[in-house]
């Protein structure tokens, strides 16, 4: 079957504008994540929903970022005033939920870079 | 995980040998760690996977060895391809925070003919 998809695969904005990002997981797939990758760096993680609820939003970098899942399925993150900083890769990821053992199912990311 | 800045570290190997990638991680309450592999321009690929309650994990070619007592994790791969070369990076979970993977800053393999 599918894999995870996001998009759009690049974007560039202008710092100041709003942007938003958007996953598909896996069909079936309960758990969806949402992590940045900085050029050279590992997944910082942002955000993970199960269902349609996010237990943990402690990752997100500050009130500018918010995440929404609806359906159970498609998750859009979204990036209100952005900054420089915010240039990074974004990755979604998508699991079932199994207990402890789960394994990620990562998505190829959206390149976001902000001019 | 700590972060190295723009440059990995970086494990050069020699097709056909056997590589080894070492990881410290950083909570001792972490229970469940994952060895990623991530190819340019693409997500990152679960490898294998451990939990505390075991020291040694084995799957096709690849080995995944935890101890506890130094906070160290470290993937063997066994009879190095080319098709190897990516980076690794090593995460780890605590069951009071499902869900929430802490990353590694990666270490870059490069297979060599």
């Amino acid at each position: 079957g599918a894999g995870v998809s996001q998009s759009p695969s690049n974007k560039v904005t202008e710092k100041g504008k709003d942007v938003e990002l958007r996953c598909d997981p896996i069909s079936g797939h309960t758990a969806l994540y949402w992590y940045r990758q900085s050029l050279g760096q590992g997944l910082e993680f942002l955000i993970y929903f199960q269902g349609n609820s996010a237990p943990d939003k402690s990752g997100l970098p500050s009130d500018r970022f918010s995440a929404e899942r609806t359906g159970g399925s498609v998750s859009t993150l979204t990036i209100q005033r952005t900054q420089q900083e915010d240039s990074a890769v974004y990755l979604c990821a998508s699991s079932l939920l199994q207990g402890l053992i789960y394994e990620q199912y990562f998505g190829p990311g959206t390149r976001l870079t902000v001019t | 995980g700590e972060s190295v800045g723009l440059h990995l570290p970086t494990l050069s190997v020699q097709e056909g040998d056997n590589s080894i990638i070492n990881c410290a991680y950083s909570n001792s309450a972490s229970d469940y760690f994952i060895w990623y592999k991530q190819e340019s321009g693409k997500g990152p690929q679960f490898i294998i996977d451990i939990r505390s309650n075991m020291d040694k994990r084995q799957g096709q070619r690849v080995t995944v060895l935890l101890n506890k007592t130094v906070k160290h994790l470290s993937l063997q791969i066994a009879a190095t391809q080319p098709g190897d070369s990516a980076v690794y990076f090593c995460a780890e979970n605590m069951r009071v925070s499902w869900g929430k993977l802490q990353f590694g800053a990666g270490t870059q393999v490069v297979v060599t003919p």
